[in-house]
C-alpha cells in the first residue's frame, strides 16, 4: 500500500521555540493531506486540510497563525508549531489521500510526539 | 458538521469471544465509513471500510454492517485473539478524505 513518512517521530523543545513536522507521501502524489492532533487515550481531532499550491483550510478553533501549514509540492506538507507552549504538547499525525490508487482510503504517517518544556 | 458517536469506550472480552463496537453518525451525506486499529504510539491502521451503497462487508474475522436509514454502523470481530487488543476508531466521511472520528474503543482480549 501507499506509504506516508512523517518526521520527526519525537521532539522535545523549550517554550517559545518553533517546531516543524514533515509529512511526505513516498510513492504517490497527494494533492490533499490532513493534520490531526491526538491527546493520550483520546480520538484524532482534525486540525486542518492541507491543499497543494493553496492555503490550508483550518477547522474551527484551530489558530492558523500558531499552526502554520505549507503544502508546496505534491509529496510534502509541513506543519510548524510556532512559539510552542506546554499545552501544545501532543501527538500530531498526518494523513494523505492517493486519489488515483485508493479513492477514499487515507494513509497515515507514523506520528510525531511533541513535548514542550 | 458531522458528529460521530462511538460505544462502548472500553470493551473487555475473553479470547475466542466476539466483540462488537457501534457508531452513529449525524450527516446523512456521509458515504464512506472506515474502521481503524491503533496501538499505543502508533499510526492508525485501516482494518476494514464500507461505502454507503453496501450494507455489509466481511474480511475473515472482521465484518462491518451499515444501516443508512438509522445512520449507524458496527464493527464485528469474531474469534478474538489477544493481538486484537488495541484502540479501535470508527470514522465517517462525506468525501475528499476528510474524516470525522469516533471517540475510540479500548478493546482488551484476555487470554
Amino acid at each position: 500500500g501507499a506509504v506516508v513518512s512523517q518526521h520527526p517521530s519525537r521532539v522535545i523543545c523549550k517554550s517559545g521555540t518553533s517546531v516543524k513536522i514533515e509529512c511526505r507521501s513516498l510513492d504517490f502524489q497527494a494533492t490533499t493531506m490532513f493534520w490531526y492532533r491526538q491527546f493520550p487515550k483520546k480520538s484524532l481531532m482534525l486540525m486542518a486540510t492541507s491543499n497543494e499550491g493553496s492555503k490550508a483550510t483550518y477547522e474551527q478553533g484551530v489558530e492558523k497563525d500558531k499552526f502554520l501549514i505549507n503544502h508546496a509540492s505534491l509529496t510534502l506538507s509541513t506543519l510548524t508549531v510556532t512559539s510552542a507552549h506546554p499545552e501544545d504538547s501532543s501527538f500530531y499525525i498526518c494523513s494523505a489521500r492517493d486519489v488515483h490508487l485508493s479513492g477514499e482510503k487515507l494513509f497515515f504517517g507514523s506520528g510525531t510526539q511533541l513535548s514542550v518544556l | 458538521g458531522e458528529n460521530v458517536e462511538q460505544h462502548p469506550s472500553t470493551l473487555s472480552v475473553q479470547e475466542g469471544d466476539s466483540a462488537v463496537i457501534k457508531c452513529t453518525y449525524s450527516d446523512s451525506a456521509s458515504n464512506y465509513f472506515p474502521w481503524y486499529k491503533q496501538e499505543l504510539g502508533k499510526r492508525p491502521q485501516l482494518i476494514i471500510d464500507i461505502r454507503s451503497n453496501v450494507g455489509e462487508k466481511k474480511d475473515q474475522r472482521i465484518a462491518v454492517t451499515l444501516n443508512k436509514t438509522a445512520k449507524h454502523f458496527s464493527l464485528h470481530i469474531t474469534e478474538t485473539q489477544p493481538e486484537d487488543s488495541a484502540v479501535y476508531f470508527c470514522a465517517a466521511s462525506i468525501g475528499y478524505g476528510k474524516l470525522t472520528f469516533g471517540q475510540g474503543t479500548i478493546l482488551t482480549v484476555h487470554p
